[in-house]
């Protein structure tokens, strides 16, 4: 089983249409979770933590569930912008900044 | 201020030569770490160095290797290059080891390996 799964899509929506993806960890240890975004051939870049309460940054929302271990990203309102590759992040260890990354859900908004 | 800087941004190779990937952090910045993302893949982690020593080692082969410098730059070799190590290599800093302190990412050095 790998660590960090997710839904690799792609996933196409309309403009304005509302997209969630999920992510699954292994480690039930694990206490620290990002979302990233990669552009095509582009480094990653963070996106948004993600806290046990659940956070919220404009059009994206991403919560955590640890009794489960998933993390989601609910994404409103979808711009063309928001096309890209969206890694679930955990960090694999407390003492080092190890950053244990999924495979990577593709989005494509369409006009 | 300038961000994570890699070198070289593009190269070829051929199979079971060797490469020496280059990366200077965020000013400031004291840890760096390696990835490797293979195309349709999330990246994978190779090493991890704070304040010039190793903190970290990912599931490679010995030939892969890296280090830190004084200034904090780094380095990461690749001896005797196989078809599969074709990939984008990622160069992150971070402040600190702290689990919150934000990864931040060079643009990578896409190697070839023919």
């Amino acid at each position: 089983r790998k660590e960090v799964e997710q839904d690799p899509g792609p996933f196409n929506v309309p403009e304005g249409a509302t997209v969630a993806f999920n992510c699954t960890y292994s480690n039930s240890a694990s206490q620290s979770f990002f979302w990233y975004r990669q552009d095509c051939r582009k480094e990653p870049k963070l996106l948004m933590s993600v806290y046990s309460s659940g956070n919220e940054d404009g059009r994206f929302t991403a919560q955590l569930n640890r009794a489960s271990q998933y993390i989601s990203l609910l994404i409103r309102d979808s711009k063309l912008s928001d096309s890209a590759t969206y890694l679930c992040v955990v960090v694999g260890s407390s003492n080092t900044g190890k950053l244990i990354f999924g495979q990577g859900t593709t989005l494509q908004v369409k006009p | 201020d300038a961000g994570v800087t890699q070198s070289p941004t593009h190269l070829i190779k051929t199979r079971g030569q060797h490469v020496t990937l280059r990366c200077s952090p965020i000013s400031g910045h004291k840890s760096v770490s390696w990835y490797q993302q293979v195309l349709g893949q999330g990246p994978q982690f190779i090493f991890q160095y704070y304040e010039k020593e190793e903190r970290g080692r990912g599931n490679f082969p010995d030939r892969f290797s890296a280090r830190q410098f004084p200034n904090y730059s780094s380095e990461l070799n690749v001896n005797a290059l196989l078809l599969g190590d074709s990939a984008l290599y990622l160069c992150a800093s971070s402040f600190s080891l702290a689990e919150g302190s934000p990864l931040h990412f060079g643009n990578g050095t896409r190697l070839t390996v023919t």
